[in-house]
């Protein structure tokens, strides 16, 4: 089934370590955005890339990395996880930078 | 003053009643608009894509853009407890290199049977 798949769905962790969470998309989609998700905030975006081999930052980026090796990966990383960046997580992609935007199913992190 | 203003609700209504959810934004400049419905524990998905003003329709669900008010409106016809979701705009300028969405807080609505 085409669409996007993030792992984990949840996770616990303790504050300090190092957490990698992945995106993958099967759809051939150029771009790619992780959004955090806060009640009250909304939807708000880490980090995109445009096409594969490009990153950029977004509106929340620090604290967080990512890379794009290839069209169809995009893991983001916390070097160091902190109690504030507990939130769920959603990874997207579209065709093209204005295209619509396609959600995976999010992943759920506490950060203790 | 945030780009776009989305009243966060909650909205709750009866079966079958006609729903109202609305944005307004700032930026003259955003040429595409979207509504995104998103239910409890899962991502988002679009539900209507619109672009400059005018209505677009699908099913029971309508998408109303007024540029000159900078105002969107989702209209949802016969409301459905399946409808229970929370409701997200969101738009874009497509002009010049800086091509993001801006997000709606989004509307959470209640259909009750």
């Amino acid at each position: 089934i085409a669409g996007i798949t993030q792992a984990p769905t949840s996770q616990i962790l303790a504050a300090g370590r190092r957490m990698t969470l992945r995106c993958t998309q099967d759809m051939r989609h150029n771009a790619m955005y992780w959004y955090r998700q806060d009640l009250g905030l909304g939807l708000r975006l880490i980090h995109y890339s445009n096409t594969a081999g490009t990153t950029g930052k977004g509106e929340v980026p620090d604290g967080y990395s990512v890379s794009r090796a290839n069209t169809d990966d995009f893991p983001l990383t916390l070097a160091s996880a902190v109690p504030s960046q507990t939130s769920v997580y959603f990874c997207a992609s579209s065709a093209g930078a204005s295209d619509t935007q396609y959600f995976g199913p999010g992943t759920r992190l506490t950060v203790l | 003053q945030k780009e776009v203003e989305q009243d966060p609700g909650p909205l709750s209504v009866p079966e079958g009643a006609i729903v109202s959810l609305n944005c307004t934004y700032s930026n003259s400049a955003f040429q595409y608009f979207m509504w995104y419905r998103q239910y409890s524990r899962k991502g988002p998905e679009l539900l209507m894509y619109t672009y400059s003003s005018g209505n677009k329709e699908d099913g029971r669900f309508t998408a109303q853009v007024d540029k000159s008010s900078k105002y969107i409106s989702l209209f949802i016809r016969d409301s459905q407890p399946s409808d229970s979701a929370t409701y997200l705009c969101a738009m874009i300028n497509n002009a010049g290199n800086n091509r993001k969405l801006i997000w709606g807080l989004g509307t959470s609505l209640a259909v009750n049977p």
